[in-house]
């Protein structure tokens, strides 16, 4: 299933380092959604974008900075993570204003050194 | 108390088996509620919305129940392919979105 494309799938960085996550929906969907989920844990929100505006910043820090240049696209930039930070990156899409289900991306699994 | 709560598993049953899982959620004002499947290592993936008249697909029947504040899934004739972890997602206004942890589930032959 190709609806949301998630890359890269798996990404090893240094604390130092400077990346972005990339997520792109084929499903002419309106909300965009950034989720971590860490193990043993359940997913949480991080951020939701509907029509390219944000709508939720689930008290993320700011090391983490999503972008979104239209509605079919979603970037999460990654600056100075720490080694906590080691999770997996999901990608979502839905239509309308937050209550139809959500479609997922496979995911980046991230590893901070 | 956490928001989205859902039974402790894991759930060990045989195939052929019925299993019922429930969910508890905190907030009144909860508007949309769905149940995920999460196979390992993979994203979650949309099982069925739960609505309150219930509903009902195949061998999967979900039940909602706003009064006591939870949902619950049943799942019919087990087949080894249903084992994985089921999320039970409750959304409020807006886009908010809440996951409970998960139960595991092990259909075994």
């Amino acid at each position: 299933e190709t609806g949301v494309t998630q890359t890269p799938r798996h990404l090893v960085m240094g604390m130092t380092n400077k990346k972005s996550l990339k997520c792109e929906q084929h499903l002419g969907h309106n909300a965009m959604y950034w989720y971590k989920q860490s193990a043993k844990k359940p997913l949480e929100l991080m951020f939701v974008y509907n029509f390219k505006e944000q709508t939720e910043n689930n008290s993320v820090p700011s090391r983490f900075s999503p972008e979104c240049p239209n509605s079919s696209h979603l970037f999460l930039h990654l600056h100075t993570l720490q080694p906590e930070d080691s999770a997996l990156y999901l990608c979502a899409s839905s239509f309308g204003q937050g209550n139809q289900p959500q479609h997922f991306g496979d995911g980046t699994r991230l590893s901070i050194l | 108390r956490k928001e989205v709560e859902q039974d402790p598993g894991p759930f060990n049953v045989p195939e052929g088996a019925t299993v019922a899982f429930n969910c508890t959620y905190s907030n009144s004002a909860s508007q949309s509620f769905f149940w995920y499947r999460q196979d390992c290592r993979k994203e979650p993936k949309l099982l069925m919305s739960v609505y309150s008249s219930g509903n009902e697909d195949g061998r999967f029947t979900a039940q909602l129940n706003r009064a006591s504040q939870y949902i619950s899934l049943l799942i019919r004739d087990s087949k080894l392919s249903d084992s994985a972890t089921y999320l039970c997602v409750v959304t409020g206004g807006g886009f908010k979105t809440i996951f409970g942890a998960g139960t595991r589930l092990f259909v075994k032959a």
